[in-house]
């Protein structure tokens, strides 16, 4: 079984302070990683995946994220926070070794972005 | 690139009711996916498809819920009849090829329904 945790339902920064959003997982065999955000009344909008190679993906709009398999997380961050990167954000895991191309979601969180 | 399509953007029905929901995925991509999402939750997988076949539908609730696929394009999701419970927010997404791990999914605006 595959699983993802974010921990925290709702983060609040000032803008241009760095914002991270994290994001642990639990999956049998070896991870997919995604991160997509939702604004108001949208869609999941992809930000970023990481599938192998540099533990440091960069992504849309400024953000990054890295993966670190000791501590299975993958939180996500963004040195310079804008008011407009206040919406919900969602972390997904996908397990290598699983047929098919199932995600699993986080439970997201919340991105608050004061001026 | 057009998007992922779907219809209606909101809906509002009576309990007992039936309704329904479109989606036109991205062009070329063959694997469709329908998610529910419910207030401040991540989206659960509902159906999964492979061109027009169901490869996934584990997570659907039958007794009330259908999906189908017939020309491997376009998708439709249905409720009859739909419970206070089913008000939630329909997601239909898409990846390009089965079977490629990798793949991205790609998401459509989704559709709102009230239940009421």
């Amino acid at each position: 079984a595959q699983s993802v945790a974010q921990p925290e339902d709702q983060v609040n920064v000032a803008e241009g302070n760095p914002l991270t959003v994290k994001c642990t997982y639990s999956v049998s065999g070896n991870p997919y990683l995604f991160w997509y955000v939702q604004y108001p009344n949208r869609g999941l909008q992809f930000l970023l995946k990481y599938i192998t190679g540099d533990n440091l993906v960069k992504g849309s709009y400024g953000f990054e994220a890295e993966f670190n398999k000791s501590q299975t997380s993958f939180h996500l961050k963004k040195p310079s926070a804008l008011v407009s990167d206040s919406a919900l954000y969602f972390c997904a895991v996908r397990d290598m070794g699983a047929a098919g191309n199932k995600l699993t979601f986080g439970g997201g969180t919340r991105v608050l972005v004061k001026p | 690139e057009a998007g992922v399509v779907q219809s209606p953007r909101y809906k509002i029905i009576e309990k007992k009711q039936p309704v329904a929901f479109w989606c036109n995925p991205i062009s070329g991509h063959n694997t469709l996916y329908w998610y529910l999402q419910n207030l401040g939750q991540g989206p659960e997988l509902l159906i999964r498809y492979e061109n027009e076949e169901a490869v996934d539908d584990s997570q659907l609730p039958k007794d009330r819920f259908s999906a189908e696929r017939l020309k491997g394009v376009d998708s439709t999701l249905k409720i009859q009849p739909a419970e206070l419970g089913d008000s939630a927010v329909y997601l239909c997404a898409s990846s390009s090829t089965s079977g490629v791990r990798t793949d991205t999914q790609y998401f459509g605006p989704g559709t709102r329904l009230t239940v009421l």
